[in-house]
């Protein structure tokens, strides 16, 4: 069974400052997607990040990277010079070969941007 | 540049009520997606469709069941409403699991008030 963890049930950035949001998971399939996805007020899940379990390269999207350490099962999401919207919850899931790729999310971890 | 439509933001409903959530996406996706949303939980999956007429239980099934006549429209359906059925429910689309990396795309949600 997969399984993806998010320990930081809220977090509080400053404005311009970098976070960086936990996520590690458990998998025995060695082919799996890794993704995070933000969730503003307004309810829609929004797609930021993806990570291939065969990729070498850590991925970014503009201010969002993924520090992903595959043999620690962690794959952070860091955003870089936090802005007032990025304040929302933030899902990191995990889809396997085994189970089609459909993600499995996590909990959840809310971040509140201070100006 | 809307892809993902469900048809109501907000529904209250009387238990044992048969409720239709309706969702529409506009990109020629294969697949489709029901999720729930609750507090502190996450996203769980209710129900998917690979095509047209398919359907498999994701899981969480226990009183929905789901209906996909055109590729283009999912209809999850409660059968008879309970209050344990009050939540946020999402709808999500995605091409082919190969192309993983793009994605799901979410509606907006429907929360449900089940009295």
């Amino acid at each position: 069974a997969q399984k993806i963890t998010q320990t930081q049930p809220g977090m509080f950035v400053q404005e311009k400052e970098a976070v960086t949001l936990d996520c590690t998971y458990d998998t025995s399939d060695p082919s799996y997607g890794l993704f995070w996805y933000k969730q503003p007020s307004s309810g829609e899940m929004i797609f930021l990040i993806y990570q291939g379990s065969y990729d070498q390269q850590n991925a970014t999207e503009g201010r969002y990277s993924l520090n992903f350490q595959k043999a620690r099962k962690s794959a952070n999401l860091v955003i870089s010079a936090s802005q007032l919207g990025d304040s929302a919850m933030y899902f990191c899931a995990m889809g396997t070969r085994g189970g089609s790729y459909i993600p499995t999310f996590g909990r959840g971890t809310s971040l509140i941007v201070h100006p | 540049d809307v892809k993902v439509t469900q048809s109501s933001r907000y529904l209250v409903k009387r238990t044992g009520e048969k409720v239709f959530l309706e969702c529409v996406q506009d990109m020629d996706h294969e697949n489709m997606f029901w999720y729930r949303q609750d507090p502190g939980l996450g996203l769980r999956l209710i129900y998917f469709s690979y095509d047209v007429k398919m359907k498999e239980k994701g899981d969480i099934p226990e009183g929905y069941s789901v209906s996909r006549e055109k590729k283009e429209r999912f209809s999850l359906i409660l059968e008879s409403a309970s209050t344990n059925q009050t939540s946020m429910y999402l709808c999500a689309s995605s091409p082919d699991p190969a192309t993983q990396s793009k994605g799901y795309t979410f509606g907006s949600g429907t929360r449900l008030t089940v009295v």
